[in-house]
């Protein structure tokens, strides 16, 4: 098994061009979820799935949009990109059941520049 | 709004030397976790904990909730090298779909 694989892993854009992020999981999740990563921070919640067809706002999902049109993936687009969203990016999967071991398996993050 | 708070932010110590991280919010957590994250990857689970008190242990690695569910710790003792890391904690919402992460605390083991 691949786990979580997330596609691509670099990536450098210009301000206002757009971009797709591209995460996959093979162990069946019903749960998915984009992160951010930025320095002092920690992760912080962009958007995330409960199941194919779903998709829910985090913490900070302004500039972001997300589909799961299948539940293996799990896209994460960036319409017009600006500076602000250089970061580096993490997918994430889960069971999702409930009683509280909901163990997250990551990927290994894409690392995005906006310039 | 869910926040959790960790200290120290940076952690650096000689091997051999015990160490304590604490994980804080004024919120309560269905669970709580605690992963490690290695330079360019992803987070690693290393445990989650339940029940208000609980203690899990994991070699060298202690684990604490706390009675309230709204604090955590962990120790380590007799730190390594390979122990380095940045630590995270994370709550479990009561509706058990979204964790809320903390800003972690970077842990370098000296030789």
């Amino acid at each position: 098994n691949a786990g979580v694989t997330q596609t691509p892993k670099f990536r450098v854009l210009k301000t206002g061009q757009s971009m797709t992020l591209l995460c996959a999981q093979d162990m069946n999740h019903e749960y998915m979820y984009w992160y951010r990563q930025d320095p002092g921070m920690g992760l912080r919640l962009i958007h995330y799935s409960v199941g194919e067809g779903t998709t829910a706002k985090g913490e900070v999902p302004d500039g972001y949009n997300v589909s799961r049109l299948k539940k293996q993936n799990f896209l994460l687009g960036l319409e017009s990109a600006a500076p602000s969203q250089t970061s580096v990016y993490f997918c994430a999967s889960t069971q999702g059941l409930a009683g509280g071991y909901n163990e997250q398996f990551f990927g290994p993050g894409t690392r995005l520049t906006v310039l | 709004t869910q926040l959790l708070e960790q200290s120290p932010q940076f952690l650096s110590i000689q091997e051999g030397e015990n160490l304590t991280v604490y994980c804080n919010s004024s919120s309560v957590f269905s669970s709580l976790q605690w992963y490690r994250q290695e330079p360019g990857e992803g987070p690693v689970l290393l445990v989650t904990v339940v029940t208000g008190g609980e203690v899990k242990k994991l070699k060298r690695l202690t684990f604490q909730f706390g009675d309230a569910r709204k604090d955590s710790s962990l120790h380590i003792t007799a730190a390594q090298t390979g122990d380095t890391g940045l630590y995270l904690c994370a709550g479990v919402g009561t509706s058990y779909d979204k964790v809320i992460f903390g800003p972690g605390t970077s842990l370098s083991v000296i030789p």
